[in-house]
């Protein structure tokens, strides 16, 4: 699977839009753009995920560059609940086998 | 709820003894997951089963046993375990990732060796 790069840790204040980025320069035409978070104490939960065009759903929206090389995930009023790991990750739709592997993630703490 | 389940929540083992962990989802999926998260590390996929079968080992020590005997039912079998092996626990379930669908993960097994 294509490599992520994320930063490490993000701050955002209770009730402010978050935009969280994401690069995957190697990305190939064939991988899906897939965000998950993980809550403390608790297995991962999926996001949002999209191919090409920007996505909308009741969590978040996902904007992706027209080159597709980045994408950010945007929280547009953060809760204290939304503090979390925030993976992004590349699943190849066209390989074998369509597997998660997870990075460091950014790590997102709400303000109140 | 996911609609993963994973038993025990805690477990606690001696280096000798033998455990098993378990997962089971009923949201019709054909390929499960187990993973390893240990502390401040990112998560490490250990095996897959695609309908059953197994597609992916990632070079995990033999202690470690995985066992799938249909499409709802998960086991991850444990014998002479090291404290290193202390860890979160999670498993997964995904229809077909494959097409860009979603994984639900269990709320995970936190294994402590001692």
């Amino acid at each position: 699977d294509a490599k992520t790069t994320q930063p490490n840790s993000m701050e955002s204040n209770e009730e402010e839009p978050v935009h969280l980025p994401c690069n995957h320069s190697t990305i190939s035409g064939t991988d899906y753009i897939h965000w998950y978070r993980q809550l403390p104490s608790q297995g991962p939960e999926y996001v949002i995920h999209g191919l090409t065009s920007n996505v909308n759903n009741r969590m978040a929206s996902l904007a992706i560059a027209e080159d597709r090389k980045s994408s950010t995930l945007i929280l547009h009023r953060a809760t204290l609940r939304d503090a979390a790991v925030y993976y992004c990750i590349l699943v190849n739709y066209g390989g074998s086998q369509g597997n998660l592997i997870f990075g460091k993630g950014t790590k997102l703490s709400v303000k109140p | 709820e996911t609609g993963v389940t994973q038993t025990p929540r805690h477990l606690v083992m001696g280096m000798t003894n033998k455990k098993s962990l378990k997962c089971e989802q009923h949201l019709g999926h054909n390929a499960m997951y187990w993973y390893k998260q240990s502390a401040k590390k990112p998560l490490e996929l250990m095996f897959v089963y695609n309908f059953k079968e197994q597609t992916e080992n990632n070079s995990v020590p033999s202690r470690f046993s995985p066992e799938c005997p249909n499409s709802s039912h998960l086991f991850l079998h444990l014998h002479t375990l090291q404290p290193e092996d202390s860890a979160l626990y999670l498993c997964a379930s995904s229809q077909d990732l494959l097409r860009g669908g979603e994984a639900f993960f269990g709320q995970g097994t936190r294994l402590t060796v001692v």
